[in-house]
């Protein structure tokens, strides 16, 4: 069974700062890796996508990695600023089982002006 | 823009009544899933449809019923409401295939009493 776990559970850091959220998956049987974004009490806003032949992918301050076969990816984020306070969410989509979302359990990140 | 739209952003419920969340997407996609969050568990799939009238179970289906009369609406049913369903409901969609990216509403956070 896929487990998806995101390491730290919390961070905080000062604004201005380059930081590094992590994503790691048992199975890498999947067809692409999801990072999402969500502010408290609403849904989950699309950040990249990476499909699992891709290494990278970038948008904007964001960039994140991924090598499938160890089962990781990481997210990126250059410049922090007040504004990417948010819960970060990654998910893999597996190739077995109805091609369904398996998500992490996210990293709180604050970032403190 | 792809737009995912649950029908309410909050509700209130009592034990026992019968419940419906709606959900409507805008980009003719294929797989339309149902999650809940909680605290402490994350997203786990309760339902997912790949075309109208189908349906497939996900990891937590007890208690709860979908229809998908519509390729454009997913409806989550919880046939006797109760404290323990008590959540964060999402819906999300995509294109048939794992190799898309899937798109989240706003969310649905149900408190039932």
């Amino acid at each position: 069974k896929q487990e998806v776990t995101q390491i730290p559970a919390a961070l905080s850091v000062p604004e201005g700062e380059n930081l590094v959220l992590n994503c790691s998956f048992t199975d890498s049987a999947i067809y692409n890796l999801q990072w999402f974004r969500q502010d408290p009490g609403k849904g989950l806003t699309s950040l990249l996508l990476i499909q699992s032949s891709q290494r990278e992918q970038t948008s904007g301050r964001l960039n994140a990695s991924l090598d499938k076969s160890s089962g990781r990816s990481t997210l990126y984020i250059a410049a922090s600023q007040p504004g990417d306070s948010a819960t970060y969410l990654c998910a893999v989509r597996q190739l077995q089982g109805a091609q369904k979302l398996v998500f992490g359990q996210g990293t709180r990140l604050t970032i403190n002006p | 823009d792809v737009k995912v739209t649950q029908s309410s952003r909050y509700l209130v419920k009592r034990t026992g009544e019968k419940v419906f969340l709606e959900c409507v997407q805008d980009m003719d996609h294929e797989n339309m899933f149902w999650y809940r969050q909680d605290p402490g568990l994350g997203l786990r799939l309760i339902y997912f449809s790949y075309d109208v009238k189908m349906k497939e179970k996900g990891d937590i289906p007890e208690g709860y019923s979908v229809s998908r009369e519509k390729k454009e609406r997913f409806s989550l049913i919880l046939e006797s409401a109760s404290t323990n369903q008590t959540s964060m409901y999402l819906c999300a969609s995509s294109l048939w295939g794992g190799y898309t990216e899937a798109f989240f509403g706003q969310g649905t956070r149900l408190t039932v009493v």
